[in-house]
């Protein structure tokens, strides 16, 4: 069984930064593309990033580009997420997401979610 | 590409038959997949390149469409199917998800 683990939310002030981790377990973790998907309070969820299983492709969506960055170790089964020049719209819990596929770009859809992780942008 | 669902909420009982609707305003050429999500929880994956069944789902999820225009439909709501659904493209990034609906108790 898959299992996504995320750690790093908290609470962080506007502008600072923060490092979201995910560790999977139960895959075969270098073979497929992984994500971050975000929900914000009362809303629904939102496609963040995602990077492709070598790391040779990356995506953002426009909210965040520029400021946030998507990593992996395959050697460590994690993917990680660098937040910069937070936000208060960028307050949410933010998951951590297995494709199906390894390409980011080969059309796959992600099939296992890990339980989230919060994030609070608050002075 | 932007994902419009439709009804953002529904009020339904147990048994009845419902259909969530969701339009893309680009084709998306069968890449769209179905989620569950119940508050506090991970997001399920439902159904997935338009009509597949993901493995462990009950066979009363169904989905259907073509290019721009998707449907899932649950034949016989059960009380453990009231939760957030949401329709999302998996064609082309950033990989939109549509707005949910809530499908609640009547």
């Amino acid at each position: 069984e898959v299992q996504l683990v995320e750690s790093g939310g908290g609470l962080v002030q506007p502008g600072r930064s923060l490092r979201l981790s995910c560790v999977a377990s139960g895959v075969t973790f270098h073979h497929y593309a992984m994500h971050w998907v975000r929900q914000r309070p009362g809303k629904g969820l939102e496609w963040v990033s995602g990077i492709s299983w070598n790391s040779g492709s990356l995506g953002y969506a426009d909210s965040v580009k520029g400021r946030f960055t998507i990593s992996r170790d395959n050697a460590k089964n994690s993917v990680y997420l660098e937040m910069n020049s937070l936000r208060g719209e960028d307050m949410a819990f933010y998951y951590c997401a297995k494709d199906s596929q390894g390409g980011l770009f080969g059309s796959g859809w992600i099939d296992s979610w890990g339980q989230g992780n919060l994030v609070i942008v608050s002075s | 590409i932007q994902m419009t669902q439709s009804p953002s909420s529904l009020a339904a009982s147990v048994g009845d038959r419902v259909t969530i609707t969701c339009r893309a305003s680009q084709s998306v050429y069968s890449y769209l997949n179905w989620y569950q999500h119940e508050p506090g929880k991970a997001p399920k994956l439902l159904i997935y390149t338009t009509s597949s069944l993901q493995n462990g789902v009950p066979s009363r999820f169904s989905g259907s469409g073509s290019g721009a225009d998707y449907t899932l439909t649950i034949s016989s709501l059960q009380p453990e199917d009231f939760a957030t659904y949401y329709c999302h493209q998996s064609y082309d990034p950033p990989f939109s998800f549509g707005q949910g609906t809530k499908l609640e108790i009547k």
